[in-house]
């Protein structure tokens, strides 16, 4: 079945750097435009950036631009996030999803990768 | 960017109870809208998009619908299984936002 599985989370100190990669299986993967989605502690869940399906597009929220990374290995079916100069309010919990399109909604999302800024 | 408000936040109902949560927008995003339910622990998973549509699977107990920028979910006859936090999410620009959540409880 369609599936993501995210992985590289972990407790990173602040300023710090980590990478996420989402692995991609049971659907065409370099035929999606995918995301990336944050959920913080008893927060809401966050946008925090967009791939399109050749990787020639990329958006970010603001709070993440100009630290973070999105790009994706269309050959290995695997997209990744490199989080730079992480501060305590990156703490969260990081899921990959595909960008059905449209008003289509986000399916499937990833497990999710939890991600702990502290020092 | 365009804000959306979930009302209530919290709900406590029983099994067989009939329930309603609103999310309401900033700004017109026509039927750009999507509905997820999320459990503890757990990623969240898509039960409606385009505003009113059931994604496949879906039980048709849950229904959606549309009034200018005032969106509802509805489930008509709550199951065990349907206690869990709800959030609408627009993608009609970008940066695409969520709603705050409803937490819907056991009575």
């Amino acid at each position: 079945q369609e599936q993501l599985v995210e992985s590289g989370g972990g407790v990173v100190q602040p300023g710090r750097s980590l990478r996420l990669s989402c692995a991609a299986s049971g659907f065409t993967f370099s035929g999606w435009n995918m995301q990336w989605v944050r959920q913080g502690p008893g927060k809401r869940l966050e946008w925090i950036t967009f791939i399109s399906y050749d990787g020639t597009s990329i958006f970010y929220a603001d709070s993440v631009k100009g630290r973070f990374t999105v790009s994706r290995d269309n050959s290995k079916d695997t997209l990744f996030l490199q989080m730079n100069s992480l501060r305590a309010d990156d703490t969260a919990v990081y899921y990959c999803v595909r960008d059905i399109g449209g008003w289509f909604g986000f399916d499937p999302w990833g497990q999710g990768t939890l991600v702990t800024v502290s020092s | 960017d365009i804000q959306l408000t979930q009302s209530p936040s919290f709900l406590s109902a029983s099994v067989g109870d009939r329930v309603t949560v609103t999310c309401r927008a900033s700004q017109g995003i026509s039927s750009y809208l999507a509905w997820y339910q999320q459990k503890p622990g757990k990623a969240p998973k898509l039960l409606i998009y385009a505003a009113s549509t059931l994604q496949t699977g879906v039980p048709s107990r849950f229904s959606a619908g549309a009034s200018g920028t005032e969106f509802t979910l509805t489930i008509s006859s709550l199951q065990p299984e349907d206690f869990a936090t709800y959030y609408c999410q627009q993608s009609k620009s970008y940066p695409y936002t969520f709603g705050q959540g409803t937490q819907l409880e056991i009575k």
